[in-house]
Formats: structure tokens, sequence, C-alpha cells
């Protein structure tokens, strides 16, 4: 099955300036997580979709992050305005409805964002 | 809330020898446990899984994870390491209150010297 795809792989911008990431996961998977991974840290959920609905976004930064899912299958992640910190690998990964079997969830290759 | 912790933020271990890369988790309820590898520049690739069943799970390329129930322990070991499985590995614990995410450690760098 094809994997969960990711653009662009890499990003630079300037501080201030906005910025946009694009996720399509597994053909089926209900379930789409955003997860943010700074440099020598452990991947860190920032929002996770449940088909076209928000079920869990406690942990992004609303005054400057906001993700959809319109039709419940590809998602776009958007910072405006970049700080230097939001630095990171943006991860995305899907999982079908129920987890537990198989391998559960499937992560893209990651966007690189580097803010100047 | 659901955690795990990795102790070392780095292993070195020869090529031949066996290697452990630890993991201890803090979950309420029954553990779903899981170890991700991750190589420069790439997404998280699966490694295995602990559900139920059988304390020995064993997983892809080698690697098998023993769960420890009385010591809260999930350890990810090879018994001859490679220099190729030199990467970050990460464990993870789904969230069992909410919503089913992955909550992952902090991760441990393994380098495997020839």
């Amino acid at each position: 099955e094809a994997g969960v795809a990711q653009s662009p792989r890499y990003k630079i911008i300037e501080k201030r300036q906005s910025v946009a990431f694009w996720c399509n996961p597994i053909s089926g998977h209900a379930t789409l997580y955003w997860y943010q991974q700074i440099l020598g840290q452990g991947p860190k959920l920032l929002i996770q979709f449940q088909n076209n609905g928000v079920v869990d976004d406690s942990q992004l930064p609303k005054d400057r992050f906001s993700a959809e899912r319109l039709k419940g299958v590809d998602s776009t992640l958007k910072i405006q305005p970049a700080k230097l910190e939001d630095s990171a690998v943006y991860l995305c990964a899907s999982s079908p409805q129920a987890v537990g079997g198989g391998k559960g969830y499937t992560f893209g290759s990651g966007t690189r964002l580097t803010v100047v | 809330a659901q955690s795990v912790a990795q102790p070392e933020d780095q292993v070195n271990v020869a090529e031949g020898n066996p290697l452990t890369v630890k993991c201890t988790y803090s979950v309420s309820g029954n553990p779903y446990l899981f170890w991700y590898v991750q190589y420069p520049n790439r997404g998280l690739q699966f490694l295995l899984k602990y559900i139920t069943g059988d304390n020995l799970v064993k997983g892809s390329y080698g690697f098998e994870a023993e769960f420890n129930k009385s010591q809260t322990s999930f350890h990810l070991k090879k018994p001859s390491a490679l220099v190729s499985d030199s990467a970050l590995y990460f464990c993870a614990v789904r969230d069992s209150t909410g919503f089913q995410k992955l909550v992952f450690g902090t991760g441990t760098r393994l380098l495997v010297s020839p």
C-alpha cells in the first residue's frame, strides 16, 4: 500500500513569514495526526483528526498554528507568523479507526522547517 | 497521563555484540507499547508493538522487545548488532484515556561501531 505522503520535504523561511505543509494519509485511514519533532526531542502531538473533525488540539499553539482536514482525507498544517522556535520536523501520521492490528500508525517522511 | 522514559541518550555497541535500548512506562490500565526507528532525514519506521499476550515480542530487522509488567519496562534488544542499526530509537505508548494518540520518549541514539 502507498505510504503517508508529505510535502515539501524541506522549507526555509524567515521569522514572521507564513508556511504550509501538506499531508495525504493512507487510503481509508480515519485518523490523522500532526507531530512536531524538535531536534533532540521525541515527537510531540500537535493535533489529531478523526475523519474531518478535530479530537485533540490541546498542544497546538492556536495563536499561530492552524490545521484543517476538510474532506476527511488530506490535511494542511499552517504556521503564521513563524518564530525561530518553530524550527523542527513536522511529521504526519495516520491510523485506522481501531488501532491495534498491524502497525497501527504509519508516519510520513516529514517536513523539515528552518526558520531564520 | 501515559508516559515513557528512555534513560539513555546514547548507546554504544560493537558490531556483532548484543544490544539493549531501555524503556520504562507509566500507564493507567493495560499498556500498548511501540518501538520506532528513525534514520537521518527519514520519518519514523515501525519496529514492533506489544498489545497483549507473549511478553517477548519479535519485530522487524531482527529486533525484539521484552515486556516486563513488574518492572514496567519494555526494553528493545537484538542478539547481534549491525553497523546499519545505527539510528535514533523511540519508545512510545498509546494513550488509552482519550483518542489513542502516541506519546513518545525522548529517544536513544544507537551507535554501532565496526
